[in-house]
């Protein structure tokens, strides 16, 4: 257990609907990282936030936003859901933002889009 | 090319064996290399990190990085059954400090 957790576990939406996932990151970590991980690939970054802001983004649209808040837990937002969407959700715990080594996973939030 | 590249497998080995994964990466630039053992339905779970040329050592596994080839590999000996997982290589890009994951090597361990 790596003290990282994650809500919900298991999600279904349909297309074009909205979703929010959360995270409650390991105690005495300010930073939190989320992933996509679509079935037989590699967790792929979203974005990362650092003490409250947003600290680095991977490739993905503007309709994937997020939120950290002062306890250092984290939202991951998608607008308009589409099909591609369907994935293992990931968000990871670490201290000290983009300079960090060491990040913690948390167990996951599967999303099926339908 | 992509960043971080890896056989996707199956690998199988004999339970006892070593078992090699081996991972490539682009950015010769990168420092910090990781190696992620994910079981099926679960999150990733951080094994080693290596950061020098040559090999690191912690129980079983052994991480080993060659920088000028740009490879990387994690070596587990006495392969146990609880071994069988995806094995993720991760690599930080020196560019922009994100980590970026290979697609995972799936390793079966044969009782």
């Amino acid at each position: 257990e790596t003290g990282v957790t994650q809500s919900p576990t298991h999600l279904i939406k349909t297309r074009g609907q909205q979703v929010t996932l959360r995270c409650s990151s390991q105690s005495g970590h300010n930073t939190v990282s989320w992933y996509q991980q679509a079935l037989g690939q590699g967790p792929q970054f979203i974005f990362q936030y650092y003490r409250e802001e947003e600290n680095g983004r991977g490739n993905f649209p503007p309709r994937f936003s997020g939120l950290q808040f002062p306890n250092y837990s984290s939202e991951l937002n998608v607008n308009a859901l589409e099909l591609d969407d369907s994935a293992l959700y990931l968000c990871a715990s670490s201290l000290g933002g983009r300079s960090q080594e060491t990040q913690y996973f948390g167990p996951g939030t599967r999303l099926l889009v339908l | 090319q992509k960043e971080v590249e890896q056989n996707s497998g199956p690998l199988s080995v004999p339970e006892g064996a070593i078992a090699s994964l081996n991972c490539t990466y682009s950015d010769r630039g990168s420092q910090s290399f990781f190696w992620y053992r994910q079981y099926s339905g679960k999150s990733p779970e951080l094994i080693m990190s290596i950061y020098s040329n040559g090999d690191k050592e912690d129980g079983r596994f052994t991480a080993q990085l060659n920088k000028a080839s740009q490879y990387v590999s994690l070596l587990i000996r006495d392969s146990q059954p609880s071994d069988s997982a995806t094995y993720l290589c991760a690599v930080k890009s020196r560019r922009d400090d994100k980590i970026i994951f290979g697609k995972g090597t799936r390793l079966h361990i044969l009782p």
